[in-house]
């Protein structure tokens, strides 16, 4: 079975600083990786997605990924947030076979201060 | 917008009653996926059904049933609901095999008094 950990469940940052939001996975199969943000009072919106080739995925709104199958990771990162990139961020992952369903980690809420 | 709608959008309902809530997947999408999300278990999936039939079953209660229609779009039961319901419900869509993104819908906030 697969499992996901985002190790931080709040993450406060000021604006334009770097931030880095971390995700663990674990599976004994090939997995895809995905990154949503959720919006307050909105649906989940992807990110950026990882299913093979290179390591290092560019998403929407200036965020980025990087898979590293030996530490089994795929930390998002932005070197420089917004106000607006506060909400909560799902990593998630599934299965590289069959039509299967997403396995969520339990978010990370990120707070940009002024 | 991710193309999937989602109906209602928010639910207020007592316990022991029952509710549909309603998905439309974006246009030409043929799985549509349940998820719950809540405070206490997170993001959970709950069903996938493919072009009417249904996939796979995750974390869904005996009390929760689901259907997908000829013309794509889908429901989920709830019946005998529990305070424990309240929660987000969303859908996702993906267009077919081998489509690895699952679009959401705005989801349902189902609230249960």
């Amino acid at each position: 079975a697969q499992s996901v950990t985002q190790l931080d469940s709040q993450v406060p940052v000021f604006e334009e600083a770097p931030v880095e939001l971390r995700c663990n996975y674990s599976s004994s199969v090939s997995v895809y990786l995905f990154w949503y943000v959720q919006y307050p009072n909105q649906g989940l919106q992807l990110l950026l997605k990882y299913l093979s080739g290179s390591t290092l995925v560019k998403g929407i709104n200036g965020f980025e990924a990087e898979f590293n199958k030996s530490q089994t990771s795929f930390h998002l990162r932005k070197p420089s947030v917004h106000i607006s990139d506060t909400a909560e961020y799902f990593c998630a992952v599934r299965r590289s076979y069959n039509t299967d369903k997403l396995i969520f980690g339990t978010g990370t809420r990120l707070q940009v201060f002024p | 917008d991710s193309g999937v709608t989602q109906t209602p959008k928010h639910l207020i309902t007592a316990t022991g009653q029952r509710v549909t809530l309603r998905c439309s997947p974006r246009s030409g999408d043929l799985s549509v996926y349940w998820y719950q999300q809540s405070l206490d278990q997170g993001l959970q999936f709950l069903i996938h059904y493919y072009n009417g039939e249904e996939r796979a079953k995750g974390n869904i209660l005996e009390r929760f049933s689901a259907q997908q229609f000829p013309d794509l779009h889908s429901e989920l039961n709830l019946s005998s609901l529990e305070l424990g319901d309240s929660a987000l419900y969303f859908c996702a869509s993906r267009e077919r095999e081998g489509q690895e993104t699952q679009y959401f819908g705005p989801g349902t906030r189902l609230l249960v008094l």
